[in-house]
């Protein structure tokens, strides 16, 4: 069965410190790799996009990482800023059924402290 | 550029009674239009998808349905809601699989329904 795991489920760190967010997943094969940032309340905005191919992608303070070998995932958050407050999902596009079979993770809740 | 609309943001309503969620795009033609369901520490679910007028996918069986009577509306509905009905709905767009590759699936903000 495809998933996509996220870890940890929630996450506490002080303004100014830098994160890491993870995402397993066993959907192969797949088109691409997605992460969103969702605010309380708010709908999922669009953070990075890799294909397969990608090893690496920045917007921003925010870089993933994707090692299609290992199944894994990455999201680091450099010099966090209260605003950074939010929920991380990562959710892959799988080959087969494409955009109308996007698997997505529970999310990583985090909460950036003064 | 692209919006995407969603409302109402809010919504209580008693079991039994029906719902209507709209959905509407401004600055694109013949999007691709989802409607997804999130339910607390769990992933989204997709619930319909359309890539045309009157064209709707139904992806897990259920009290709604979906419809989409012109090229930039999606609308979700119920005839009679269910205490499990109650959610957070986000209604989603992307460009069609002949535009840009790759293009992320834009969110509205979302409708908290609750139902009592």
């Amino acid at each position: 069965k495809n998933q996509v795991e996220q870890s940890p489920q929630s996450l506490i760190i002080l303004e100014g410190k830098n994160c890491t967010l993870q995402c397993n997943y066993t959907v192969s094969p797949f088109s691409n790799l997605r992460w969103y940032k969702q605010d309380t309340g708010r709908g999922p905005v669009s953070l990075t996009i890799m294909t397969f191919s990608e090893n690496t992608k920045s917007n921003g303070r925010y870089t993933a990482t994707l090692d299609a070998d290992t199944k894994q995932s990455s999201l680091h958050i450099t010099a966090s800023q209260l605003s950074d407050s939010a929920s991380y999902i990562c959710v892959v596009v799988p080959f087969s059924g494409g955009y109308n079979k996007l698997i997505f993770g529970a999310g990583t809740r985090l909460a950036v402290h003064p | 550029s692209q919006t995407i609309h969603q409302w109402p943001a809010t919504l209580v309503q008693p079991v039994g009674s029906p719902l209507s969620l709209e959905c509407t795009v401004e600055g694109t033609s013949n999007p691709n239009l989802y409607w997804y369901r999130q339910a607390a520490g769990r992933g989204l679910q997709l619930l319909f998808y359309s890539v045309g007028i009157g064209q709707i996918s139904s992806e897990v069986p259920q009290n709604l349905s979906a419809s989409r009577p012109q090229d930039r509306q999606f609308i979700l509905s119920s005839k009679k809601l269910l205490l499990s009905d109650s959610g957070f709905y986000l209604c989603a767009w992307r460009p069609t699989d002949r535009g840009i590759p790759n293009s992320p699936l834009h969110f509205g903000n979302g409708t908290r329904l609750t139902v009592t």
